[in-house]
């Protein structure tokens, strides 16, 4: 069983749609939390970050962690063409020197 | 903007040749990373070094090796390329304070 679950889509929404985008995990040790989107033929970019249980927002971008069902989610509102992406969550530890596992990553497209 | 970067950005080369692809930063970060992935699948942690002088193996078994020799510099070499090596690489670092940053990869293709 992989340490983290994520669904891969294909997700295809209308523009101004809200997308939810979820990842589960198994290690509970896990306590640091990103998202990071990737274009087609780039690399990843860092999203949103966040640390603890609970939400935390960033312009169009939410991302929400509930540790206790292990469970977190990235929601996008009033989605737009150029979220276009696959969408990646990853985790770590809080020991020094540990390595980000990462979902299989679900891709979005927004249609205009 | 993250300063982390990747050359070549595409690589197309014959089987049996040495490539060397580069990966350097100027952030001053101590962990580096390097991941494969294929299209439309996930990143596969390859190979990482937390400071100079300082390499592990990753997750994936990988027949490249890498060298740290300078902080800002973590190249990965591929002694003999196949195509069974054709595939994306990514590099990454990641400071004290930060998260991993990715530069935007290598397309590499072995024919």
């Amino acid at each position: 069983q992989k340490e983290v679950e994520q669904d891969p889509g294909p997700l295809s929404v209308p523009e101004g749609a809200i997308v939810s985008l979820n990842c589960t995990y198994s290690n509970s040790a896990f306590q640091y939390f990103m998202w990071y989107r990737q274009y087609s033929r780039k690399g990843p970019e860092l999203l949103m970050y966040t640390y603890s249980s609970g939400n935390k927002e960033d312009g169009r971008f939410t991302a929400q962690v509930d540790k206790s069902s292990k469970y977190i989610s990235l929601f996008i509102r009033d989605s737009q063409p150029s979220d276009s992406a696959t969408y990646l969550c990853a985790m770590r530890s809080g020991t020094s020197g540990s390595r980000l596992t990462f979902g299989e990553g679900t891709q979005l497209t927004v249609n205009p | 903007e993250a300063d982390i970067y990747q050359t070549p950005r595409y690589l197309v080369i014959g089987t049996g040749k040495k490539i060397t692809l580069e990966c350097s930063q100027t952030m001053g970060h101590d962990k580096m990373y390097w991941y494969q992935q294929d299209p439309g699948m996930e990143l596969h942690l390859i190979h990482y070094s937390y400071g100079v002088n300082s390499t592990e193996k990753g997750d994936l078994s990988s027949e490249s090796t890498v060298s740290r020799i300078r902080t800002e510099h973590f190249p990965l070499t591929l002694e003999s390329a196949r195509p069974s090596h054709t595939s994306q690489y990514l590099c990454a670092s990641k400071g004290v304070r930060t998260e991993a940053f990715f530069g935007q990869g290598t397309r590499l293709t072995v024919v």
